[in-house]
């Protein structure tokens, strides 16, 4: 199993930027994918789910400004981000959960994110 | 939301001896809680999942326990390779929720 995280970068507030995570070695669309991040020097935040087909669940800081996706034929976890605020500013690590329950078992290496002027 | 803490901030601890971390949930989240441990510039690992079964690869000397609203991570002989920041998890509840994290350190 591998996940990695691409897309992150440098934009101004307000922007839009999309996250890939490109998994391996399992079957992207059979499994719990979250999306969680990690401000600079802070802790962890669980930022987005998708689950059982296309169901989602969001963090209330991000509800109706990220939307997350993922792509079978391409076996690919997605994050749309727009509306972005200096407080997103964070590595952003998509991971899957697994042994059944909804911990995460594997995690992406992570994307950094930097919404500054 | 499920708030989660962790005592304590910081702990130090010497190689061989034993290191006990607390998480505590606001409101019970069963035994839906889970344990990471984070090294610097690195994804986090997971260490627990349902508050006391240990993840693949994990060694013995990690161990979970508790349910409801108190769990503890024990690390019981602590080894170098064991510093890092250790966080809890609840996913009981929309949001998942983590804890602040406590950050082990070798005296």
């Amino acid at each position: 199993v591998q996940l990695v995280e691409s897309g992150g970068g440098l934009v101004q507030p307000g922007g839009s930027l999309r996250l890939s995570c490109a998994a391996s070695g399992f079957t992207i669309t059979s499994d719990h994918m979250s999306w969680v991040r990690q401000a600079p020097g802070k802790g962890l935040e669980w930022v987005s789910v998708i689950y059982d087909g296309a169901i989602t669940q969001y963090s209330d800081s991000v509800k109706g400004r990220f939307s997350i996706s993922r792509d079978s034929s391409k076996n690919t976890l997605y994050l749309q981000m727009n509306s972005l605020r200096a407080a997103d500013t964070a590595v952003y690590f998509c991971a899957r959960s697994g042994y059944g329950v909804w911990a995460f078992d594997h995690w992406g290496q992570g994307t950094l994110v930097t919404v500054s002027a | 939301e499920i708030v989660m803490t962790q005592s304590p901030a910081t702990l130090s601890v010497s190689p061989g001896e034993r290191a006990t971390l607390s998480c505590r949930a606001s409101q019970s989240v069963s035994s839906d809680l889970a344990w990471y441990q984070q090294k610097p510039g690195q994804a986090p690992r997971v260490l627990m999942y349902s508050a006391s079964t240990r993840a693949t690869g994990i060694p013995v000397r990690f161990s979970g326990s508790g349910s409801g609203t108190d769990f503890t991570l024990t690390i019981s002989s602590l080894q170098s390779e064991d510093s890092a920041h250790y966080y809890c998890q609840q996913y009981n509840n929309w949001p998942f929720t983590f804890g602040p994290g406590t950050k082990v350190d070798i005296k």
